[in-house]
């Protein structure tokens, strides 16, 4: 069962433009909602997470905006960079059962920003 | 400071064998979990470990095991290795009381 639907599962945006990805969750348990991006062979680094109290977070050139009510929420890359090009997953989790979260991941966004 | 170790960094393995894949968090950190990633599909869950205790399990066949050891690292164990087994393993650390989980570079395992 996807429990985390992402969209698009490819993109493409020229330097400097915005990268905007979306994502849906159906488990109203949810309750933190973060960024990975993954560069070929390596592992997932976080880029910037959210709780559902706040409907949009900032850091840098990172935003993310969340809509509580429609189950949504999505990461806006502004002034878009050929270093930001690798695969992005957005990610759930309910961290209230009172450890480290177990992590729901979305399949996955890969970006190319072009010259 | 050193961040989440994982090893080997590569493997290959014949169908049947079994695997056992290593993971050292970031020191202070006392839970781990495990992931498994097929290629062009995000990281699945498989086990999370706080304090030497499972925590959590996913979807995952008996085939899969693993365990905390009193420094927090941890092994994932997998037996009988299918082909479909092929794929990025991953561990994750974290403080455990708080959400922010960080990853390592991941195990990449072929079954041929």
């Amino acid at each position: 069962q996807q429990q985390v639907k992402q969209s698009p599962q490819s993109l493409i945006v020229q330097k400097g433009g915005i990268s905007i990805i979306n994502c849906a969750y159906e488990n109203t348990a949810f309750d933190y909602f973060p960024w990975y991006q993954q560069f070929p062979g390596k592992g997932p680094a976080l880029l910037i997470a959210i709780r559902p109290d706040v409907s949009e977070k900032k850091e840098g050139r990172f935003t993310i905006s969340f809509n509580k009510s429609a189950k949504q929420f999505s990461l806006h890359i502004m002034d878009s960079q050929p270093g930001d090009s690798a695969t992005y997953f957005c990610a759930a989790s309910n961290p209230n059962t009172g450890t480290a979260s177990k992590l729901t991941f979305g399949t996955g966004t890969r970006l190319q920003v072009t010259l | 400071d050193a961040g989440v170790t994982q090893s080997p960094t590569h493997l290959i393995k014949t169908r049947g064998q079994h695997v056992t894949l290593r993971c050292s968090p970031i020191s202070g950190h006392k839970s781990v979990s495990w992931y498994q990633q097929v290629l062009g599909q995000g990281p699945q869950f498989i086990f999370q470990y706080y304090e030497k205790e499972e925590r959590g399990r996913g979807n995952f066949p008996d085939r899969f095991s693993a365990r905390q050891f009193p420094n927090y690292s941890s092994e994932l164990n997998v037996n009988a290795l299918l082909l479909g087994d092929s794929a990025l393993y991953l561990c994750a650390s974290s403080t455990g009381t708080a959400i922010r989980a960080f990853f390592g570079q991941g195990t990449r395992l072929t079954v041929v």
